[in-house]
């Protein structure tokens, strides 16, 4: 069946680091979303790609579709303390990526 | 605009008990689905319910069963509870469930089986 894999499954990056996850399909998506949990909370919508190779910016975070619509990236720059929590996708309905944790040391 | 409310919160059951969650969505959304998030195994699909029908199903025991009212609320029940049910059950709603409408979710009813 359908997977999508995230990686890595933990990152510990100090503040002012870059930080970036990965979301891989085995199969063609025709759309991703992503999201934040922070600790002790709910997943919270961050943003949604559709289209092939599509970029998109939301301040220090960069969400990237890939060309073939099979793998999808969320870059963060230059983290906060703030930008902690876990980051899931969400390929295609019913399937969230495994999660990528981070923690931002000060 | 009121967010997705779960009640309870907490929840503490015995092995073989069964549960009932409660899960109301934001105003003028249809669309109910239901996750169960563990640390081993991450989000995983449980259901989702759509004007009162069951439009998909995770892989998940029959004794996992939910069901949506008129009014969009949703319910879900396990029967027989296992040690291994403990987790966070998370609902979230959408305007029409839809693969591009995103996922609203409540802040989760955290079930302990002992």
């Amino acid at each position: 069946g359908q997977q999508v894999m995230q990686i890595p499954q933990y990152q510990h990056v100090q503040e002012g680091e870059d930080f970036t996850t990965y979301c891989n399909s085995s199969t063609t998506l025709s759309n991703i979303q992503w999201y934040k949990q922070r600790p002790g909370g709910h997943p919270v919508f961050l943003i949604q790609l559709v289209k092939s190779g599509e970029v998109k910016k939301q301040k220090r975070l960069t969400f990237q579709f890939g060309e073939a619509k099979k793998n999808s990236s969320l870059h963060i720059t230059a983290t906060q303390t703030t930008d902690v929590g876990t980051y899931f996708c969400w390929a295609d309905k019913l399937i969230f990526g495994t999660g990528t944790r981070l923690q931002v040391f000060p | 605009k009121a967010g997705v409310t779960q009640t309870p919160r907490y929840l503490i059951k015995t092995r073989g008990q069964q549960v009932t969650l409660s899960c109301s969505p934001i105003s003028g959304h249809r669309s109910v689905s239901w996750y169960q998030q563990t640390p081993g195994q991450g989000l995983q699909f449980l259901f989702e319910y759509f004007s009162e029908t069951q439009r998909n199903k995770g892989n998940f025991p029959g004794r996992f069963s939910g069901r949506q009212f008129s009014n969009s609320r949703s319910e879900m029940n396990v029967s027989t509870l296992e040690l291994g049910d403990s987790a966070l059950y998370l609902c979230a709603s959408s305007l029409d469930g839809r693969a591009d409408s995103p996922l609203h979710f409540g802040n989760g009813t955290r079930l302990t089986v002992t």
